[in-house]
């Protein structure tokens, strides 16, 4: 138990235009997914928290009106990058917890976005 | 500023080695604290969690120890596989900031044949 998919696993766009990005739980209800961002050799850095059907709370130096995030049910989040460019080309990582238990935070795979 | 910090950066072990990886903490108190093993191009996958009254925790070849007075965590890998190739993070969980999780920068492990 316990799976989180992400769409698409990987993207490449031209600059200016809009990407977004799925996450799922599959097999468990999330109340609240995370995204984070990761660059090459670096470790994950978070971007976002959202609970179902609240507004995001991101993290200081994350603009909001880039990266919006939608939590419109239990079980899908989905990140939109506004206008990307090649600056925003990363590796996009949704992670959900799992009301009760350890808080355990479980990852989905990822999505490598390319912005030419 | 709460961190965790990794050591070694890198390494390169011989395929049926075993290796030790550590792991340095300020996160204080904390919910748990977590190993996970990422592969490149893949989301993290957990290998163990342990809470503060925790010392040890095993997943097959993987133990992960946890010295909560001196604030270390180490995973010790046994008879290591090709497969074990990855970059593993060490991740604490901030009781004070709501379980908001401080990554680790990783080790980058690779096994040669």
């Amino acid at each position: 138990g316990a799976v989180v998919s992400q769409h698409p696993s990987r993207v490449i766009c031209k600059s200016g235009t809009s990407v977004k990005i799925e996450c799922r739980s599959l097999d468990f209800q999330a109340t609240t997914m995370f995204w984070y961002r990761q660059f090459p050799k670096q470790s994950l850095m978070l971007m976002a928290t959202s609970n179902e059907g609240s507004k995001a709370t991101y993290e200081q130096g994350v603009e909001k009106d880039k990266f919006l995030i939608n939590h419109a049910s239990l079980t899908l989040s989905t990140l939109t990058v506004t206008s990307a460019h090649p600056e925003d080309s990363s590796f996009y990582i949704c992670s959900a917890s799992r009301p009760g238990g350890r808080d355990e935070q479980f990852f989905g795979p990822g999505t490598r976005l390319t912005v030419l | 500023k709460n961190q965790v910090e990794q050591s070694p950066q890198s390494l390169i072990i011989l395929e049926g080695k075993n290796c030790t990886l550590q792991c340095n903490y300020t996160v204080s108190p904390f919910s748990n604290l977590r190993w996970y093993k990422q592969d490149t191009g893949r989301g993290p996958v957990s290998l163990t969690i342990m809470t503060f009254s925790e010392n040890t925790k095993s997943n097959g070849r993987y133990t992960a120890t946890l010295d909560a007075d001196t604030k270390q965590s180490s995973l010790h890998i046994t008879a290591s596989q090709l497969s074990d190739s990855a970059s593993y993070i060490c991740v604490v969980s901030d009781k004070a900031a709501g379980n908001k999780l401080t990554f680790g920068g990783g080790t980058r492990v690779l096994v040669k044949p």
